[in-house]
């Protein structure tokens, strides 16, 4: 039972690059998410998607597209890579529980944009 | 401004002591978290709590939501170094369908 799956686990970038994050989760949830970690802010939400084909912005969604084209995956992509967005990433699944949401994370991807 | 405002920011004991770490907002939620995260790691749920004026237990820690599901609690009896970690209240507001949003965490430190 692998849960949800992030790659890569660390990754550098130069001010100007793209590239994509990756998440799949083998658990058949309709939810998922993407979060930023910053030391001292918690978890920050970024996009978010309720199902295949939907997708909708979070709290902080500039510089970041996602799209939703299987229940499985929910890449996140950095279009112009930033030294802001240097931060840990973490994928999320989730269903209703019936009492709350079950959320399920990954274990993060460490990104450090130089 | 943070949607769920978490106090302290970091807390320091001694095995054996008990601790309380408050999570509080100006808004409602339909269902409010906590998870544990560990150094490299994802956030880890703890316990999910939905009625106002509800306490969960789990072993040694006890978890309330408010009375008006604007605030919470959570409180460690008899801290163990196994306790130490960043712990993260999280919720969803009665009108964001299941967008979790998260405080900024208060990190414990238990030492032996």
């Amino acid at each position: 039972n692998a849960g949800v799956t992030q790659t890569p686990k660390f990754q550098v970038l130069k001010t100007g690059q793209s590239m994509t994050l990756q998440c799949a989760q083998d658990m058949n949830h309709e939810y998922m998410s993407w979060y930023r970690q910053d030391p001292g802010m918690g978890l920050r939400l970024i996009h978010y998607s309720v199902g295949a084909g939907i997708t909708d912005q979070g709290e902080v969604p500039n510089g970041y597209n996602v799209s939703r084209s299987t229940t499985e995956d929910f890449p996140l992509r950095l279009l112009s890579a930033a030294p802001s967005q240097t931060s840990v990433y973490f994928c999320a699944s989730s269903y209703w529980a019936g009492e709350g949401y079950g959320y399920t994370f990954g274990s993060g991807t460490r990104l450090t944009v130089v | 401004t943070q949607l769920l405002e978490q106090s302290p920011q970091f807390l320091s004991i001694q095995e054996g002591e008990n601790l309380t770490v408050y999570c509080n907002s100006s808004s409602v939620f339909s269902s409010l978290q906590w998870y544990r995260q560990e150094p490299g790691e994802g956030p880890v749920l703890l316990v999910t709590v939905v009625t106002g004026g509800e306490v969960k237990k789990l072993k040694r820690l006890t978890f309330q939501f408010g009375d008006a599901r604007k605030d919470s609690s959570l409180h460690i009896t008899a801290a163990q170094p196994g306790d130490t970690g960043l712990y993260l209240c999280a919720g969803v507001t009665t009108d964001s369908w299941g967008k979790l949003q998260f405080g900024a965490g208060t990190q414990v430190v238990v030492t032996p």
